[in-house]
């Protein structure tokens, strides 16, 4: 089976420009989540959707937004890009989500973006 | 009260060496402590993870160790190896992994 993926790989925007990254989730998977990870830390939870729904939101500005489609596949918008905004972006899926358990998270590679 | 503090920041070991890497965290809500290797230019990957009701888990050379009344968690890595060398993240999630929280980070180096 084909593990999480991500497009593009690499992404390089201006400052103020808007930026779409796209992730598709392990078959059978119905959450994502989005993470933001910024060089030499650890990653920053952003969103999580299960079954098109957000489910959790982490301490981003309204910039930011996500959607999951139909087929569990999701979208992540920045808007307005910073310089700060420079960061390997991840996207995370799992089975499912429950409030009566943990699940496992399953991390794309990834995509590098680079705001000049 | 949502962090998780993760040392060191970085660890040298000789190769067969068994380095520990250090983790604690306030928020008892947490139910799920998963510790994540990440290598340059991939994304995270799942190593092992444990449930607070658990004092101890192994899987392989990797060994967890769970202090609740502590809220401490540890990572050990028996018999490590130069491909061991990557970095070690641990997270603490809670209602079906919602909003994981992850560590800084360790760089572990094995040296051969």
């Amino acid at each position: 089976d084909a593990g999480v993926t991500q497009s593009p790989t690499h992404l390089i925007k201006t400052r103020g420009q808007q930026v779409t990254l796209r992730c598709s989730p392990i078959s059978g998977h119905k959450s994502v989540s989005w993470y933001q990870q910024v060089l030499g830390q650890g990653p920053q939870f952003i969103f999580q959707y299960y079954e098109k729904e957000e489910r959790g939101r982490g301490n981003f500005p309204d910039r930011f937004s996500a959607r999951q489609f139909p087929n569990y596949s999701s979208e992540l918008n920045v808007n307005a890009l910073l310089l700060g905004d420079s960061a390997l972006y991840l996207c995370a899926s799992s089975p499912r989500f429950s409030g009566e358990r943990t699940d496992t998270q399953y991390f794309g590679p990834g995509t590098r973006l680079t705001v000049l | 009260q949502q962090q998780v503090k993760q040392s060191p920041q970085s660890l040298i070991v000789q190769k067969g060496g068994i380095p520990i890497i250090n983790c604690a965290y306030e928020n008892t809500a947490f139910d799920y402590f998963p510790w994540y290797q990440q290598f340059p230019g991939k994304g995270p990957a799942l190593l092992i993870a444990i449930r607070p009701d658990v004092s101890e888990k192994k899987e392989g050379r990797f060994t967890i160790s769970f202090n609740k009344s502590a809220k401490q968690f540890s990572l050990h890595i028996m018999d490590s190896q130069p491909g061991d060398s990557a970095t070690y993240f641990c997270a603490a999630s809670m209602d079906g992994g919602f909003k994981t929280i992850f560590g800084a980070g360790t760089r572990l180096f094995v040296k051969a």
